[in-house]
């Protein structure tokens, strides 16, 4: 059981390129999520998402993009990236129960560089 | 603005002693709390959690407590092991909202 798998693992990006961090999760989960992790911030919310179709804004969604197409998937755009979006970033999924979300279960991370 | 706050850094406990780890909140409408662990290079790991309705939630060594009057809660770790030194965070959120709040981590060192 994989879980929740992100790819890449490490990026090193030039300042306005643009690129697309992968999550896929196996748990047939309706709640996915993205979250950044800077030091001395936690964990931010990005953006999320309750269902295929539905996305909604987190804490800190200015410069990424979402869709959410199937259940299983939710990627993360770049746009243009900017060296403020220097970060590891985590996907998170749950299910919903009750309409609410329970347990979130994270991916390994992805780190990202911005020269 | 800062709703979910973590104001100790770092800890360092001695092994076999108690760890409590502090976690304060600003908005009333918060009423399911999650701990998280972290480890370098991996991704958390949930821990434990509360509801509102609960003032305490045990799981082994790991007991979270809850007073919403104060808006506080803090997870206790007995005994504390070498393994459980690792980045710890609480996390919030509101019926209904879908958006988990986290807040800055505490490190926890748990000496030999």
């Amino acid at each position: 059981n994989a879980g929740v798998t992100q790819t890449p693992k490490f990026q090193v990006l030039k300042t306005g390129q643009s690129m697309t961090l992968q999550c896929a999760q196996d748990m047939n989960h309706e709640y996915m999520s993205w979250y950044r992790q800077d030091p001395g911030m936690g964990l931010r919310l990005i953006h999320y998402s309750v269902g295929a179709g539905i996305t909604d804004q987190g804490e800190v969604p200015n410069g990424y993009n979402v869709s959410r197409s199937t259940t299983e998937d939710f990627p993360l755009r770049l746009l243009s990236a900017a060296p403020s979006q220097t970060s590891v970033y985590f996907c998170a999924s749950s299910s919903l129960t009750g309409g609410d979300t329970g347990e979130l279960f994270f991916g390994e991370g992805s780190r990202l560089t911005v020269l | 603005d800062q709703q979910v706050k973590q104001n100790s850094p770092s800890l360092s406990v001695q092994e076999g002693r108690i760890s409590i780890l502090n976690c304060d909140y600003t908005n009333s409408m918060f009423d399911y709390f999650l701990w998280y662990k972290k480890y370098p290079a991996e991704g958390p790991t949930f821990l434990i959690s509360i509801s509102s309705i609960k003032d305490k939630n045990e799981d082994g060594r790991f007991t979270v407590f809850l007073n919403k009057s104060a808006k506080h809660l803090s997870l206790h770790i007995v005994p504390s092991q070498p393994g459980d030194s690792a980045v710890y965070f609480c996390a919030a959120s509101g019926s209904g909202t879908y958006k988990y709040i986290f807040g800055t981590g505490t490190r926890l060192k748990v000496l030999a």
